[in-house]
């Protein structure tokens, strides 16, 4: 069956430090996966997309791997502020075009 | 103003009663989508609809029914309500031509079937 796993535990980091957070799957072949960010009572929010053929992509202090091969995603935040905690969800597009969704990774940043 | 809205955005109900969620957009999108978030489980698609008259079933369409009345409204109905119905329900929208395909969502709805 398919399957999209995220960090099963919350993550609890200190400001500044870089929290990774990561996301695998099975038995999917995505077009490309994207993340997004999700605050408590609101709706998600999309922050960044990566295409199969893709490896690294950057956006600010955010960096997204993706690995075909090990069916897997890693999202970085680097120098973390307060401010970045949430829930941070991966999303992949399937071949009927709609995407599904992992359970989310919380992260807490600590002043 | 928001581009994607829902109403209501918290309800009661009890088991039995028929309910309907409303969303509305103004970003000119023509595929829509409703979902349903639990604890530990994710988004789960309930239904989607590429255009106004386009309505396909998600995963998890059994208790639901949607109506696409136009470009900018999507209507999720819950014809008899159940307690496992409980959830946040989220609407989204998106762009077929837009370059990162995302999906803008609304604020959500929260549902508690008594």
């Amino acid at each position: 069956s398919q399957k999209i796993e995220q960090n099963s535990e919350a993550l609890n980091i200190q400001e500044g430090k870089t929290a990774t957070l990561t996301c695998n799957y099975t038995n999917y072949s995505p077009a490309y996966l994207q993340w997004y960010r999700q605050d408590p009572g609101r709706g998600p929010v999309f922050l960044l997309l990566i295409r199969e053929n893709e490896k690294e992509k950057r956006k600010e202090r955010l960096k997204v791997t993706f690995d075909t091969t090990l069916k897997q995603s890693l999202f970085h935040i680097t120098a973390s502020q307060p401010a970045d905690s949430a829930t941070y969800l991966c999303a992949l597009l399937r071949g009927d075009y709609k995407l599904s969704f992992g359970a989310g990774t919380t992260v807490t940043v600590r002043a | 103003d928001a581009d994607v809205t829902q109403t209501p955005r918290n309800r009661i109900t009890k088991t039995g009663k028929r309910i309907m969620l409303e969303c509305s957009q103004t970003k000119g999108h023509d595929r829509m989508y409703w979902y349903r978030q639990d604890p530990g489980l994710g988004l789960r698609l309930i239904y989607y609809s590429f255009d106004v008259k386009d309505i396909n079933k998600g995963e998890i369409s059994d208790g639901y029914s949607v109506s696409r009345q136009a470009q900018a409204k999507f209507s999720l109905s819950l014809e008899s309500a159940i307690p496992n119905q409980t959830a946040l329900y989220f609407c989204a929208t998106s762009d077929p031509k837009g370059r990162s395909n995302e999906q803008f969502f609304g604020p959500g709805t929260r549902l508690t079937v008594l």
